[in-house]
């Protein structure tokens, strides 16, 4: 089966600085599309970017992603982090061999945004 | 634009007793509806994709047993049962174009927790 792995559980930062979120992931078979969603507190996830094409730059609210096949990573950035900016980052992939609807989560990333 | 509507918002569910839940699609372009768990460390997990109705389909997993039944085109049902966690349960919609690279739009959750 398919895997996604966000390895920090928690990433700080100061306002105003870049931010990076990583995500790698692992599939048998043919993954379609990647996405990052975001989860503001005591709200629904929805989506912030979305791509299926590799080494293509995707960008949204300020915040982009390039997905890299080769390395297998699909990694959030963000040139200069704002307080609003603190919330709870999924990436996540969708297979080509899934049911419409059916995504695959990574644990997720906790942003914290310091003044 | 709110795409589906999801109640209860929030549920305080006694041990060994079953809960339903509810939601209703909005806007008929996203069809294929979907339920989502995530458990108290955050992660989110994929249950069900129900696309017709009459569909139903069950599934445990650790610390609740479900049954979900796609009721009518707009109506999405799911039993909670023998919950030993709390969690929030997450309806979603996607598959404008059918295919399962459409991103989701998340309903606003149900929160269970365990008397």
């Amino acid at each position: 089966g398919d895997s996604v792995t966000q390895t920090e559980g928690l990433v700080t930062v100061t306002e105003g600085l870049p931010v990076k979120l990583n995500c790698t992931y692992q599939t048998t078979y043919l993954t379609i599309a990647f996405f990052w969603y975001v989860q503001y507190l005591n709200e629904a996830p929805q989506v912030l970017l979305r791509s299926s094409t590799d080494n293509k730059r995707t960008e949204h609210q300020g915040f982009h992603a390039t997905l890299h096949k080769s390395s297998s990573s699909f990694h959030l950035q963000k040139s200069s982090a704002q307080l609003s900016d603190s919330a709870l980052y999924y990436c996540a992939l969708s297979e080509g061999t899934q049911v419409v609807g059916q995504l695959t989560f990574g644990s997720g990333t906790r942003l914290q945004v310091y003044a | 634009v709110t795409l589906l509507e999801q109640n209860p918002r929030w549920r305080l569910v006694p041990r060994g007793q079953a809960v339903n839940l509810r939601c209703i699609l909005k806007n008929s372009q996203y069809p294929w509806m979907s339920w989502y768990q995530q458990d108290l460390q955050k992660q989110l997990q994929w249950l069900f994709t129900l696309r017709s109705p009459g569909d139903k389909e069950v599934k445990s997993l650790p610390g609740a047993d479900y049954l979900a039944t796609r009721v009518t085109d707009t109506e999405l049902r799911l039993q909670v049962a023998n919950m030993s966690q709390g969690r929030t349960l997450y309806c979603t919609c996607s598959g404008q174009g059918g295919i399962s690279n459409e991103r989701l739009f998340f309903g606003h959750g149900t929160k269970l927790s365990v008397l």
